[in-house]
């Protein structure tokens, strides 16, 4: 089945400095990728959506310059976490889908996710 | 707009007890998808089961059967004979369908955890 690989699993920073959190599709092209964040005992939260080739559709509350998202090729979406603060810190899963046109939902395969800790 | 509420904040159960995680949602769509996932303490999203909004046919998957009814806006997922292993936050999901950038967004509830104790 599809797999999406997600790295690295876990990163503890220093305040002030980025972080570059990878999302891959292994075994399919994935034209639409989406990063969410999960705070502890909480929901996940849609922050971004990426196109392969375009720029990220941001969710009303997310800051475009804090989280850069990049998504150059249909295997590889990035999310970098710039001069990461404290209050980054969560759990960030990226899902990725090959869904194309509009025959409707395919199943969206999830990244295991990474634990970002800013100290 | 489009909301998934799971009431049911943390359940707990002996194991082989039967358990129901209750899921209602909100759409103005008439074509959309539920989503259940399970999340273990790893973090993983493990995928269990997609229904389609015209699709109202209950399923049952092994241990696991889920109940979709349209007319409540509900899609209830029980596990019976539940097991330690079943311990889990369990995620229910709505999908918005963009037909013109053909992809979908996921909503989520807020989850469920559920503790199974031996």
């Amino acid at each position: 089945g599809a797999v999406v690989s997600q790295h690295p699993s876990r990163v503890i920073c220093k305040s002030g400095t980025s972080v570059k959190i990878e999302c891959r599709s292994l075994d399919f092209q994935a034209t639409t990728m989406f990063w969410y964040r999960q705070f502890p005992k909480k929901s996940l939260m849609l922050m971004a959506t990426s196109n392969e080739g375009s720029k990220a559709t941001y969710e009303q509350g997310v800051e475009k310059d804090k989280f850069l998202i990049n998504h150059a090729s249909l295997t590889l979406s990035t999310l970098t976490v710039t001069s990461a603060h404290p209050e980054d810190s969560s759990f960030y899963i990226c899902s990725a889908t090959s869904t194309s046109g509009s025959s409707g939902a395919n199943v969206l395969t999830f990244g295991a996710g990474s634990r970002l800790t800013v100290l | 707009a489009q909301k998934v509420t799971q009431a049911q904040t943390e359940i707990s159960v002996v194991e082989k007890e039967d358990v129901t995680l209750d899921c209602v949602y909100e759409t103005r769509d008439t074509t959309y998808y539920l989503f259940w996932y399970k999340q273990p303490p790893s973090g993983e999203l493990v995928f269990l089961i997609r229904r389609n909004s015209f699709d109202e046919q209950n399923e049952i998957s092994g241990r696991y059967s889920w109940n979709f009814q349209k007319s409540t806006s509900s899609f209830n997922f029980t596990i019976t004979a539940s097991q330690v292993v079943d311990s889990a936050v369990y995620f229910c999901a709505l999908s918005e369908v963009e037909f013109s950038g053909g992809y979908n967004k996921l909503i989520f509830g807020a989850g469920t955890r559920l503790a199974v104790h031996p």
